[in-house]
């Protein structure tokens, strides 16, 4: 069955970088897309980044363009979120996700950004 | 940038009708997906390619989209249908959610 586990979070004071890593098993990793998506405390759903099935494509919303880096290896079938300049707004739940439609989601590692 | 609005808050009787609307601009030319979250856990994809159903997704849920508005129905609701409910499109290569309504069975 597919599973999607994330690690690495933790608290982190502002400024400071932090990866988050999804380990993925139960099907073939390097033929889906991924994506992270994160859910700050009491709010809805933010979308944060995707890479591509094949690698080649990289896309980040706004919000963390320029200081977030999605990346994977597939030999361990392990997405990553490399986060640097964290901010106190950057703290929520991330979770990893399959493909274009979110078929299926981690269960979120939390992250706090705090002095 | 794209954006997707959701009204805050819906209820509805047990065995009733609820629908819940996603509404952008021109939403209808795109591929809407929504997800159901429950309190303390992960999203859940309960519909794809706006009328799609995953298997193990109860047929009370159902999903249409035209014009600009998407609506995810759920036929004769459950008390255990309580929890949010986001919606979901592309915009180019990033994704959009929308803000999130939260079903109230009551």
């Amino acid at each position: 069955q597919v599973q999607l586990v994330e690690s690495g979070g933790g608290v982190v004071q502002p400024g400071r970088s932090l990866r988050l890593s999804c380990a993925a098993s139960g099907f073939t990793f390097s033929s889906y897309g991924m994506h992270w998506v994160r859910q700050a405390p009491g709010k809805g759903l933010e979308w944060v980044a995707v890479l591509w099935f094949d690698g080649s494509e990289k896309y980040y919303a706004d919000s963390v363009k320029g200081r977030f880096t999605i990346s994977r290896d597939i030999s361990k079938s392990t997405l990553y979120l490399q986060m640097n300049s964290l901010r106190a707004e950057d703290t929520a739940v991330y979770y990893c996700a399959r493909q274009s439609s979110f078929d299926y989601w981690g269960q979120g590692t939390l992250v706090t950004v705090s002095s | 940038s794209y954006a997707l609005t959701q009204p805050p808050s819906v209820s509805v009787s047990p065995g009733q009708t609820a629908s819940v609307t996603c509404s952008g601009d021109k939403l209808g030319d795109r591929y809407t997906c929504w997800y159901q979250q429950k309190p303390g856990q992960s999203p859940v994809l309960l519909i794809y390619q706006d009328t799609k159903r995953p298997s193990g997704i109860p047929e009370r849920f159902s999903g249409s989209n035209s014009g600009n508005t998407a609506t995810l129905t759920i036929s004769g609701t459950q008390a255990l249908d309580e929890a949010d409910y986001y919606c979901q499109a592309w915009d180019s290569s990033t994704v959009v959610f929308g803000g999130g309504t939260k079903l109230t069975v009551l």
